[in-house]
């Protein structure tokens, strides 16, 4: 299986300021036949699913603020809120869909500090 | 808009089995796959399995022997069986459906989980 490690495990930021958080994979998740990264994150919040933010690594789900942005290739990944509202509180999570089965990164929990 | 409704929480004792089903509102069941994943406060979000319009499936091998996961397109629902369970299977259960991409002559790969149902709460306990 792939495994997927996230740091930090929490991170506390301040609203308006840059929160950013990592995901490496222990093997490559690019795909060398379309030269996209089989890699998402997710948002969750306390009692909700998962709700897709980014796909292919940098793509941006329809109706995501732009303030998040996601980048990295191979085996490091970063997810990157720009300016940090108070309604992104929540856990992130990145997930590998290059290999079966699919697995998930432990999540990171952003509050505002 | 498409939804997928899941049932309220159980309560199982050990050995039992787990029968959850998952219903798909305003969408069809070609062109993607549909999935369980499981979390728990410890081993956070788990892949369990999936299966498409056509009862093609595919399982965790952490969970294979245990899983079974079927499909009733006339009745718009897909299942999940889990069996015997323990208390390490204590976890809120979500079903979702997952995208293909499809690039050519019929090949196609199996991507991320766009929509999730709201999650059913599972106890194991004796």
């Amino acid at each position: 299986d792939i495994v997927m490690t996230q740091s930090p495990d929490s991170l506390a930021v301040s609203l308006g300021e840059r929160a950013t958080i990592n995901c490496r994979s222990s093997q490559s998740v690019l795909n060398i036949s379309n030269n996209k990264n089989f890699l998402t994150w997710y948002q969750q919040k306390p009692g909700q699913p998962p709700k897709v933010l980014i796909y292919w690594a940098s793509t941006r789900e329809s109706g995501v603020p732009d303030r998040f942005s996601g980048s990295g290739s191979g085996t490091d990944f970063t997810l990157t809120i720009s300016s940090l509202q108070a309604e992104d509180v929540a856990v992130y999570y990145c997930q590998q869909y290059h290999s079966t089965p699919v697995t998930f990164g432990g999540g990171t929990k952003v509050e505002i500090k | 808009q498409v939804q997928l409704q899941q049932s309220g929480a159980r309560l199982l004792k050990p050995s039992e089995t787990l029968s959850l089903t998952c219903g798909l509102h305003s969408g069809s069941f070609r062109g993607y796959y549909w999935n369980w994943i499981r979390q728990t406060p410890g081993k956070g979000l788990e892949w369990i399995g999936e299966i498409n319009h056509s009862g093609s499936t595919h399982y965790n091998p952490s969970l294979k022997s245990r899983v079974t996961i079927s499909i009733d397109t006339a009745e718009n629902q897909f299942s999940l069986q889990l069996s015997p369970v323990t208390a390490a299977d204590t976890a809120v259960f979500y079903c979702a459906r997952r995208k293909t991409y499809y690039y050519g002559s019929g090949n196609y790969y199996r991507t991320y989980m766009d929509v999730w149902g709201k999650g059913t709460t599972v106890t194991v306990s004796s």
